[in-house]
């Protein structure tokens, strides 16, 4: 089974409409989760993260994610997109138990904002 | 010190030559990783060192492939008699801590291509 399933690869949205990019993951254990972005011959910057503190994370940007232990998701979201919001997302789950010392990383959704 | 840095940033090369990719971590940073990222996926776990030891390494990292760290500081990474499916993105990230909650930090990048 993947360890992170990204449901969209590719999303658009209109500048000024809300985002959602989905994220489920796969994990027995006690996960942290971590949403990271890359933007075009740019690294990868860390938006947010989740560490069994609060389920609802605040990132950078105005981006927050929900976890949800029920549902194994932990969705992106923003309320209103900015133009440069386009980017590529990836969902980031790290489980110590259950994958050793390593970022597993999902397959990574293209966010497309219109004008 | 602005971050990870890596070289070159791109690599183009002949199936069958060696090549050797750099990365210089944020000072300090005690761990290390190394992942490759193709067209369409997410970054893929190779490798990681924890100071000067290579602590795991992924079933990716077949005999061609080899990574050093030596001192502890930076760390290169070498691929002898590439073959075209080595093309793709290399990317090297760093840690402070051993706790990976913390945020890594990763490169621009090194693209590579086998011709």
């Amino acid at each position: 089974a993947q360890s992170v399933t990204q449901l969209d690869s590719h999303v658009s949205v209109s500048e000024g409409t809300p985002v959602l990019l989905r994220c489920n993951y796969s994990s027995s254990y006690s996960p942290s989760l971590f949403w990271y972005v890359q933007h075009p011959n740019k690294g990868l910057q860390l938006l947010l993260k989740y560490t069994s503190a609060a389920t609802l994370v605040k990132g950078i940007n105005g981006f927050e994610a929900e976890f949800k232990k029920s549902e194994t998701s932990f969705h992106l979201t923003k309320p209103s997109a900015h133009m440069s919001d386009a980017a590529e997302y990836f969902c980031v789950v790290s489980d110590q138990a259950e994958y050793g010392n390593k970022l597993v990383f999902g397959a990574g959704t293209i966010l497309r904002v219109k004008s | 010190d602005t971050g990870v840095s890596q070289n070159p940033r791109h690599k183009i090369t002949k199936r069958g030559q060696n090549v050797t990719f750099r990365c210089d971590p944020i000072s300090e940073h005690n761990r290390l990783y190394w992942y490759r990222q193709t067209l369409g996926q997410g970054p893929e776990f190779l490798t990681y060192f924890q100071n000067e030891a290579q602590l795991e390494k992924s079933r990716l990292l077949s005999d061609r492939f080899s990574a050093e760290r030596p001192k502890g500081s930076f760390s290169t990474l070498e691929i002898q008699r590439t073959e075209q499916g080595d093309s793709a993105m290399y990317l090297c990230a760093s840690t402070i801590q051993a706790d990976l909650n913390t945020e890594a930090f990763f490169g621009q990048g090194t693209r590579l291509t086998v011709v």
